[in-house]
C-alpha cells in the first residue's frame, strides 16, 4: 500500500542537541511538506519541496533544516537553534496537480528537554 | 502569514443532530479549498478539495460548499454519528505560491 511514514513516532531530546526526523512516502508525489502542530494553533508551514533538490522555507523555518535529495524522502532536522522545539511534526505530500489532496504521516513528537 | 479562520474551535452534539462548521479565508487570488478530518491517533485524511466558486461537495452524510467572492466554506454533518468525531481543518491554496495554510480546526465530538 502506498503512503506517508514518518518515524521515530516519539523523540526525545536533550536541549543543544541537533535531532532529525524521517519522512519516506512511495506515493511518487512531487512535492512534500513539513509542518508544526502547537496547542491552540493551527499547522504552520515549516519547510516544502516541489522537486528535487529544491526547497523552500514556511512560515516558521528558522532554526530548521531539510534536504530532498530522493523524491521519496524529505527529512527534516531540527537544530539547537529552534528556540521551541517540542512539538508535534507532521510531514505531507501530494501531487502538484490542480486538485490533489494533502496526503499526512502519523507525526513525530518530539520532546525536548 | 496568511490568516484562514475556522468556527467553532469545538462543538458537541448529540448522537443524529445536523451540525456545521465555518472556515474562513482571504477572498484575492483563490485556488483551491481542502477540508481534512483528523481522528485522534491517526493522520488527518482528506474530504474534500475544492476550486469553483459555488462549488459543492458531498461525501455521504457530509457535504460542503464554497464562496469564494466572499471568503468562506461551510462543512455540514447530518445526523452526526459517535464515529463523526475528529477535528475537522480547512486549508488554503492561493493562486500564487505553493504553500496551503491551515485553520485551527474545528473539534467535534458526537455525544452517543
Amino acid at each position: 500500500d502506498g503512503g506517508i511514514t514518518q518515524s521515530p513516532k516519539y523523540l526525545f531530546r536533550k536541549e543543544g542537541q541537533n535531532v532529525t526526523l524521517s519522512c519516506e512516502q512511495n506515493l511518487n508525489h512531487d512535492a512534500m511538506y513539513w509542518y508544526r502542530q502547537d496547542p491552540g494553533q493551527g499547522l504552520r508551514l515549516i519547510y516544502y519541496s516541489q522537486i528535487v533538490n529544491d526547497f523552500q522555507k514556511g512560515d516558521i523555518a528558522e532554526g530548521y533544516s531539510v534536504s530532498r535529495e530522493k523524491k521519496e524522502s524529505f527529512p527534516l532536522t531540527v537544530t539547537s537553534a529552534q528556540k521551541n522545539p517540542t512539538a508535534f511534526y507532521l510531514c505531507a505530500s501530494t501531487q502538484s496537480s490542480y486538485n490533489s489532496p494533502l496526503h499526512f504521516g502519523n507525526g513525530t513528537r518530539l520532546t525536548v528537554t | 502569514i496568511l490568516n484562514v479562520e475556522q468556527s467553532p474551535q469545538s462543538l458537541h452534539v448529540q448522537e443524529g443532530d445536523s451540525t456545521n462548521f465555518t472556515c474562513s479565508f482571504p477572498s484575492s487570488n483563490f485556488y483551491a479549498l481542502h477540508w481534512y478530518r483528523w481522528e485522534t491517533a491517526k493522520s488527518p485524511e482528506a474530504l474534500f478539495v475544492m476550486t469553483l466558486n459555488g462549488d459543492e461537495k458531498k461525501k455521504g452524510r457530509i457535504s460542503a460548499t464554497l464562496n469564494t467572492k466572499e471568503g468562506y466554506s461551510y462543512l455540514y454533518i447530518k445526523g452526526s454519528q459517535p464515529e463523526d468525531s475528529a477535528t475537522y481543518l480547512c486549508a488554503f491554496k492561493r493562486s500564487t505560491g505553493n504553500q496551503f495554510y491551515f485553520g485551527t480546526g474545528t473539534s467535534l465530538t458526537v455525544i452517543p
